[in-house]
């Protein structure tokens, strides 16, 4: 089972604001990364770190973090927005390993 | 620029074992670590492990423990990910993905579907 927990599915009307959260007893200790996925392809990156968007993610992608719980923000939602996304942090032992929320399905409306 | 091709698609009996390939191009391949993500249909990403292609070293999710296996080939810039004893569940996409950084997979494969059936 995960160790990370994130909503099934959320939705948002286009050009509001959708907060994604992903939780676990390792986001205490470590940044979680977001990813996005949407059907048929591979996931994309598109926040890591504290708050850092790779080259190409808009601005309107940011990420925040508080206790046991990190969040993705879509401020401004577009069409293109509706995906699935991920986080993913280190596991609980804090060791070199990892592990993937348990990912939630954006609908804009 | 940045790329992984990986191999394609395999289809495997129950028990059998699969070896799917990552060739990275675009980058110095020693110089970041290789990740392998799953992904059954209709399901979420599963983090399965990393290695680090200067070392050797890996370190596998505690799932796959004693069932996979990660090597490279420095000299063709291709990294391999071995998974034996293989059931229906192992039915997935497995990506590849870059590793700059902890938890950061900056670059993904195409993926690999691994079908198991007998």
């Amino acid at each position: 089972s995960s160790e990370l927990t994130q909503d099934p599915a959320v939705s948002v009307a286009l050009g509001q604001t959708v907060r994604i959260t992903c939780q676990g007893d390792s986001l205490r200790s470590y940044y979680a990364s977001w990813y996005q996925q949407k059907p048929g392809q591979a996931p994309v990156l598109v926040i890591y770190g504290k708050n850092n968007r790779p080259s190409g993610i808009p601005d309107r992608f940011s990420g925040s973090s508080s206790g046991n719980t990190a969040s993705l923000t879509i401020t401004g939602a577009q069409a293109e927005d509706e995906a699935d996304y991920y986080c993913n942090s280190r596991d609980s032992s804090g060791n070199h390993l990892y592990v993937f929320g348990t990912g939630t399905k954006v609908t804009v409306l | 620029q940045v790329q992984l091709v990986q191999s394609g698609a395999e289809v495997k009996k129950p028990g059998a074992s699969v070896k799917v390939s990552c060739k990275a191009s675009g980058y110095t391949f020693t110089s970041y670590d290789i990740n392998w993500v799953r992904q059954a249909t209709g399901q979420g990403l599963e983090w399965m492990g990393w290695m680090n292609p200067n070392s050797g070293n890996t370190g596998y999710a505690q799932k796959f423990q004693g069932r996979v296996t990660m090597t490279r080939n420095t000299s063709i810039s291709t990294a391999y990910m071995e998974l034996s004893s293989l059931r229906s569940e192992d039915t997935a996409v497995y990506y590849c993905a870059r590793g700059p950084m902890a938890t950061i997979f900056d670059y993904w494969g195409q993926g690999t579907l691994v079908t198991v059936s007998s």
